[in-house]
Parts: C-alpha cells; structure tokens; sequence
C-alpha cells in the first residue's frame, strides 16, 4: 500500500459543513493526489501536490482547497461541503511513473 | 482535451478462458499506458506499464498491447479465474506532467 493511509475512512456531513481529509505518507513521495471517484465519471484528479507548499488545480478543484505543511501530509478541504462531493475520495503518490493509492474515504453530504 | 474510453458494459468470462479489456484515447499521443485494478472498497492497484515504443509487454497471465496507430490498447488475462473478478482501469500520462488521466473502468467477472 506503498505506506499510505487515509482518515477518516468514512463520514457522514451535512451541508454546508466544512469537512477535512487527511492523507498520510511514510516514504517521503515528492508527489501526492487527490482523486474523487463517482459512477460513470471515474477517478478524476482534484489537487495535487509536487512539494511542500507546492500545490495545482485538477479537472474538478471547484469547491476544495488542499494543503501541504509538511512531506508527509496532504490534506483536502470542503469548505463548505455539498451534496454533489457527497463521492468517494482516495490519495495516491506517484513513484517514478506510477501511482500507489490509499483506501480511500467515503464521504455521504446530507 | 484528451478522452480515454474503455467498455462501460460489464465483461462476464467463463474460468479458464482468455479476457480482452479494450481501452480507446482520442486527442492524445502518451508517452506510456498503465493498467489497474480496483476491487470493490478499495484503492486502485498498479498493474502493468506499457510505453509507446513497446509493442507488447506480459506479466505472468497478463498481456498488455499498445497500438499508437489506433489509438488502443487491449489487456489479456489469460487462463483466468474467479479470482481476476475486479474492476479494470487504464491510465495515460499527461504529456509534460506528473499528472494520469484514468478511463471509468470495466468490471470483469469471471465465472466458475
């Protein structure tokens, strides 16, 4: 699972709520992502990240904001969460040209 | 922009037999393709790199082809099992970044 974990693991908000995830990595990856997966639309990239305080827009960033203090931590937030990223969210890392992804967080926006 | 097709259509396989995953871009040329797996509640997994000088590439039972003419590749489970049931997704480089764009997936079953 190339040391990445993902918490919560599960969460039920409401809207309107800010909510934050958390990726964590232990082997010091330069690059980090994160993706939304919803049927029909596949992994679509929101964030990622190429270093500390190096951050980018994906296809569908409208909505969250992601920060990197530190190598090990990504975090993705909902400012202001809504029922359409009610979706579930994973985080992968890139080595050399691959990319190895967490367990993923489901999120349910009532 | 780059699109990436794969069958949206679910591909049931009797064990033993030879599954073909198809997978389309359009608007695109990659450096590489990737192939991953994803079972239900889980993240996706890396299976197999192809580049696009590579015709072929194999790992144990599975075969990977890459035509940058037709702008495809198929991935092959040869002899396959219950076992191989998951979700199948390819991946593309996008060209000058460290950034995949991903097909939706097609969910293989194979029965015994």
């Amino acid at each position: 699972d190339a040391g990445i974990t993902q918490s919560p693991r599960h969460k039920v908000t409401e809207t309107g709520t800010p909510v934050t995830l958390r990726c964590h990595q232990t082997e010091n990856h330069r690059y980090m992502y994160w993706y939304r997966q919803d049927p029909g639309h596949g992994l679509r990239l929101i964030h990622y990240s190429y270093g500390v305080k190096d951050t980018d827009k994906g296809e569908v960033s409208d909505g969250y904001s992601v920060s990197r203090s530190k190598t090990e931590d990504f975090l993705l937030t909902l400012e202001s969460a809504t029922s359409s990223q009610t979706s579930v969210y994973f985080c992968a890392i890139m080595e050399g040209e691959t990319q190895y992804f967490g367990p993923g967080t489901r999120l349910l926006v009532l | 922009s780059q699109k990436i097709e794969q069958n949206s259509e679910a591909l049931n396989i009797q064990e033993g037999k030879t599954a073909t995953l198809t997978c389309n871009y359009t608007n695109y040329s990659p450096a590489y393709l990737q192939w991953y797996r994803q079972d239900p509640g889980r993240g996706p997994v890396f299976l197999l790199l192809i580049r696009e000088n590579e015709k072929e590439k194999r790992k144990e039972r599975l075969k990977v082809t890459f035509d940058t003419t037709l702008k495809q590749s198929l991935f092959h489970i040869t002899a396959s099992q219950p076992a191989d049931s998951a979700t199948y997704l390819c991946a593309l480089d996008i060209l000058n970044t460290d950034k995949l764009i991903f097909g939706t997936g097609t969910r293989l079953q194979v029965f015994p």
